[in-house]
């Protein structure tokens, strides 16, 4: 079955770490995403990606890194210099250009500071 | 600047109750609009996506409307179950652009 897969399902990460969040797709949607949910908030944009080797930041990309290097694959990086890390992260995807079409995502990576 | 509020933040209701849930947009200017349903420490599955040109979409026991002119969209659940209790985010995405904004979600409990 096609889907997104997010690994791993919790995190934990010392001060000073930076740590990598991964993020897969088979559906083969060209546009791909990363958000942060706080609880009570409505999810917020980190980074997107509209094609191979190219993404944009959201509105709160400081803090965080990604690349896209394969269009199956949009990896998110929570750096050191991220200092409220703890949320919860979605990835999702979704087809570039159909207004009828949803955005898919995965389960989450539930992220926590040791 | 798209804002969009959803009212309630929660709900409860006994189970069979026809219920609503609204959202509400700051901007009329949208691509389309989508509800998705969330578990507890899950991801978002999409359940209507309703697109600019469109006034409504149902499936099943569930039926999303959307005006525009207003600003405001309502997701109506029928005959309410155990299993509707999940939290329902509203989400917009602009014309012109690239991002969807979320709702912080209504998160609804349905009593047996």
């Amino acid at each position: 079955d096609g889907g997104i897969t997010q690994s791993p399902k919790y995190l934990f990460r010392k001060e000073g770490q930076n740590v990598t969040l991964s993020c897969e797709q088979n559906l083969n949607h060209d546009a791909m995403y990363w958000y942060r949910q706080d609880p009570g908030q409505g999810l917020r944009l980190i980074y997107y990606s509209q094609i191979v080797n190219d993404f944009q930041k959201g509105d709160i990309a400081e803090g965080y890194s990604v690349s896209r290097e394969k269009k199956e694959s949009f990896p998110l990086t929570v750096t050191s210099a991220q200092k409220n890390p703890t949320a919860f992260y979605l990835c999702a995807s979704s087809i570039l250009h159909n207004s009828n079409q949803p955005q898919h995502f995965g389960d989450g990576t539930r992220l926590s500071i040791l | 600047k798209q804002e969009v509020t959803q009212i309630p933040a929660a709900l409860s209701v006994p189970e069979g109750e026809n219920l609503v849930l609204n959202c509400s947009f700051t901007d009329s200017a949208i691509y389309n609009l989508q509800w998705f349903r969330q578990d507890p420490g899950k991801g978002l599955t999409s359940l209507l996506l309703i697109q600019s040109s469109q006034r409504e979409q149902t499936s099943g026991r569930l039926n999303a409307s959307l005006d525009k002119s207003s600003g405001r969209s309502t997701l109506y659940i029928a005959a309410s179950q155990p299993g509707d209790s999940a939290t329902y985010l509203c989400a917009v995405r602009r014309t012109g652009g690239f991002k969807t904004i979320f709702g912080a979600g209504t998160r609804l409990f349905v009593k047996a």
